[in-house]
């Protein structure tokens, strides 16, 4: 029933690996998002996809490398992690990109970097 | 890019009395005015919204107020109960560009005394 999942929850992994976080969505939207949210609760957007397709990447490193493989999934994956990535990252999706509309948030993927 | 200002960033009110958060934003082009109440360890979920056609919107004790002109919204919590105890964050939606996306303002942390 759920309607956004990510996997997984918690995260703990050492500097420099490389790890992904998947999301999924069965809401049938066309927009998916990912958000980071720091130790000081600030949501920032990531990454922007509106039917498979990157719309808007903001101006986050290119360790960070989003794919989707359909319209219902999209999946992070992390490159040489930093200390600075611990965060928990959120999915999210919406109906359409330019439809005023809510996103709905998944759980959130808490990834700690020792 | 949208820029999204929220304050004040904590506030305690004693039970049963009424709390208000406020937003500003910066592109009088944003049309879409949402808000989100994130519980400790939980994900960011809606409470409330309000499109740039309408000023008000109310639904029990929560209420949202927009004016345009100023370009700034608020979020007004009547009768507050312990539970409401939570992180709020407003955000602002574009219609155009990279404007299609939610903007979050910074948060703000309420503590309802009991």
């Amino acid at each position: 029933d759920t309607a956004v999942s990510q996997t997984p929850k918690y995260l703990v992994t050492q500097m420099g690996n490389d790890k992904s976080i998947k999301c999924e969505q069965n809401l049938g939207h066309d927009t998916m998002y990912w958000y980071k949210q720091d130790s000081k609760k600030f949501l920032k957007i990531m990454f922007s996809y509106n039917n498979k397709e990157l719309i808007i990447n903001e101006t986050v490193p290119n360790r960070f490398s989003p794919k989707s493989p359909d319209k219902a999934h999209l999946n992070l994956h992390i490159n040489s992690l930093e200390l600075g990535d611990s965060a928990v990252y959120f999915c999210a999706s919406s109906p359409q990109l330019d439809r005023a509309t809510e996103a709905f948030f998944g759980q959130g993927t808490r990834l700690t970097v020792v | 890019g949208e820029n999204v200002e929220q304050h004040p960033s904590t506030l305690s009110v004693q039970e049963g009395d009424s709390a208000v958060i406020k937003c500003t934003y910066s592109d009088s082009a944003s049309n879409y005015f949402p808000w989100y109440k994130q519980e400790l360890g939980k994900r960011p979920q809606l409470i409330i919204d309000i499109r740039s056609n309408v000023g008000e919107k109310k639904d029990q004790r929560i209420a949202v107020t927009l004016n345009k002109t100023a370009k700034h919204f608020s979020l007004h919590i009547t009768e507050t109960q312990p539970e409401d105890s939570a992180v709020y964050f407003c955000a602002v939606k574009g219609s155009s560009g990279s404007a299609r996306q939610l903007t979050f303002g910074s948060g703000t942390q309420l503590t309802v005394l009991p």
